[in-house]
This record gives C-alpha cells, structure tokens and sequence, in this order.
C-alpha cells in the first residue's frame, strides 16, 4: 500500500527565505508524484508533478521538488518566499499506470510567512 | 474552460438529517472522485467512477453513504442519517482516461464543506 509522510505539520519562514516543505513516500511501483497547495475554504491546486523523466520538475509560483528514488523523498522548495505562499501544502502518490491512480495523500504542511 | 463544479459549498444540518451533494466533472472527464476532508488532514479517497460505473470504494464509505453518476456526467454524494463525525470538507476531481490525455492527476473542485450540529 502507498502512504506519504510529510515531515512537520507546520513550517514558519520569514519573507524572502528559502522554503523548504519534506514529503516521504512509500510505493511498491514506480510512483507518480505530486505537490497541491490548498487556500482556506478552497480545493487543492496543482503546483507540480512527477511522472517519468527529469527528477527536477518545476511547478507554478517559483516552486520545483526534485524526486530523488533513493531517499523516496520528493521535497519541495522555493527559493524566495512571498506572503502569498501562506497555504496549505499536501504531497500525494499514484501508482503509475493503475486502473483507478487514486492519490493518496500527506496529512499536509500549513506554510506561514513572517514579514 | 469551466473547472470542476460542487454544490452547495455550505451545508449546515442538524443530527439525523440526510445531505446530498453535488459535483459536475470537467465535461470531457470520464474518472470522477469523491474525497473527505477532516480539519487539519489530507484528504480521504472514498470512491471513484469511471463513466456510470463505481469502480471503487473505500472502506470510509459506510452504508450511510451513497455515490451515483447515472449518466457518467455529473455524480451526487447523498449522506443519510447524518452523524457530527460526518462534518468535513468533500472534495471531488475529476480526470481523464487512461489514453485520453490523462497524466495522472487529479482535478479538483473546490468543495463542499459539512457542518453537523
């Protein structure tokens, strides 16, 4: 069975520092992988995707995470924050090329900014 | 380019009552799911369709729980007898087929958030 574990339920950066959000997986199969930022009261937005391919994926907003097979880690990161980064952050899995690719998702990061 | 669409987005109800929800895929989507959301957790898979057709359900979906796409268009997440653990945010997506363009994920609406009293 998948699972994810994203390390840390709440991350607190100032403006203008790095971001650094850690997500873990577990998959038997090659895993599709995927970061979604949620606002208050609203779904979840895709910021970006591994599916095969470069390990480096970059996403919307300034975001990248880089899957890396041996850590079975798919952090992310951004360089600068901005206030507007203030969110929740949830890692999810899919086992590539099964019938339902249901994701399996992290229990989330809350991401504050600090001015 | 219309999204994937949940209504109401607001339920309040009190103990014992029956909720339905609503969710409309985007159109050209034949895979459309249901997830839960508790405060403070990711979401929950509960059940998927592919067409008309429940493929999956997930042993979160109790006998009080009810899921229907009669046309492989729009779906309905009926709740009967509602209890207070019931309270949460669902979420539904939608996605492609396999060959239809689908890369894996999952589009979601913006949900429709439960409150039992």
């Amino acid at each position: 069975a998948q699972s994810v574990t994203q390390l840390g339920s709440h991350v607190s950066v100032s403006e203008g520092a790095l971001v650094l959000l850690r997500c873990n997986y577990s998959s038997s199969v090659p895993p599709y992988l995927f970061w979604y930022v949620q606002y208050p009261n609203q779904g979840l937005q895709l910021l970006l995707k591994y599916t095969t391919g470069a390990t480096l994926v970059k996403g919307i907003n300034g975001f990248e995470a880089e899957f890396k097979k041996s850590e079975t880690s798919f952090h992310l990161t951004k360089p600068s924050a901005h206030m507007s980064d203030a969110a929740e952050y949830f890692c999810a899995v899919s086992e590539a090329g099964q019938g339902a690719q249901k994701l399996v998702f992290g229990q989330g990061t809350r991401l504050t900014i600090n001015p | 380019d219309t999204g994937v669409s949940q209504d109401p987005r607001h339920k309040i109800t009190k103990r014992g009552q029956n909720v339905t929800f609503r969710c409309d895929p985007i159109s050209e989507h034949n895979r459309l799911y249901w997830y839960r959301q508790t405060l403070g957790q990711g979401p929950e898979f509960l059940t998927y369709f592919q067409n008309e057709a429940q493929l999956e359900k997930s042993r979160l979906l109790s006998d009080r729980f009810s899921a229907e796409r009669p046309k492989g268009s729009f779906s309905t997440l009926e709740i009967q007898r509602t209890e207070q653990g019931d309270s949460a945010m669902y979420l539904c997506a939608s996605s492609p087929d396999i060959g239809q363009g689908n890369t894996g994920e999952l589009f979601f609406g913006e949900g429709s958030r439960l409150t039992v009293l």
